[in-house]
């Protein structure tokens, strides 16, 4: 039983699209993240949700926005794609309070 | 400039070698991580620190918070080892930083 699941795995979509990536976690954890890997590997975090309330946002695009339906779901929308958002996005789960980070396995978006 | 530096970027060894992966940051933090991400892309945490060292099978995190470093150490090396492993540090004002990797391949 996967502790954090991504959906979809991979995504290919045209320029200006709208898409989501989903992200649920069952370990009971208070805080969820998304991070972006781009094309050169380097990982930088871009939301952070602690009991459904945005404690961290890294200065990203105001087209991204983290909707949390429950504690144990934080998905990803991303509005009018363009072609630099293509990367790996990565969901991870944890307590808080510099606790060990879950990580899900990643969705490669691809912006056409 | 990062604000977490690692070293080195990349590194080879011969199967049964110590490795020695550095990391060094400029802010303060509450925590920090050590992270291991294979080729396949997943990643997965092996270590959180704040003070101290820590040890898990034959992996080995030491951070000096006075010196603002933290090293991860292998001992030894199996080519199963070979990753990219991350250094991230959590600022203390909820902020994540994230060192670019440190390449590591581990030859039988």
């Amino acid at each position: 039983d996967t502790a954090v699941s991504q959906t979809p795995k991979y995504l290919v979509t045209q320029m200006g699209n709208d898409k989501s990536i989903k992200c649920e976690q069952n370990l009971g954890h208070d805080t969820m993240y998304w991070y972006k890997q781009d094309s050169k590997k380097f990982l930088k975090i871009m939301f952070s949700y602690n009991n459904k309330e945005l404690i961290i946002n890294e200065t990203v695009p105001n087209r991204f926005s983290p909707k949390s339906p429950d504690k144990a779901h934080l998905n990803l929308h991303i509005n009018s794609l363009e072609l630099g958002d293509s990367a790996v996005y990565f969901c991870a789960c944890g307590p808080g309070n510099t606790g060990e980070l879950f990580f899900g396995e990643g969705s490669r978006l691809t912006v056409l | 400039k990062n604000e977490v530096e690692q070293s080195p970027q990349n590194l080879t060894a011969q199967e049964g070698e110590f490795i020695t992966i550095n990391c060094s940051y400029s802010v303060g933090i509450s925590a920090l991580h050590w992270l291991q991400q294979h080729p396949g892309g997943g990643i997965v945490s092996l270590f959180m620190l704040s003070s101290g060292k820590k040890k898990h099978g034959r992996l080995i995190a030491t951070i000096n918070i006075q010196e603002k470093h933290s090293s991860l150490h292998i001992t030894a090396s199996h080519p199963r080892d070979s990753a990219v492993y991350i250094c991230a540090v959590e600022g203390t004002g909820n902020q994540f930083y994230f060192g670019t990797g440190t390449s590591l391949t581990v030859i039988p």
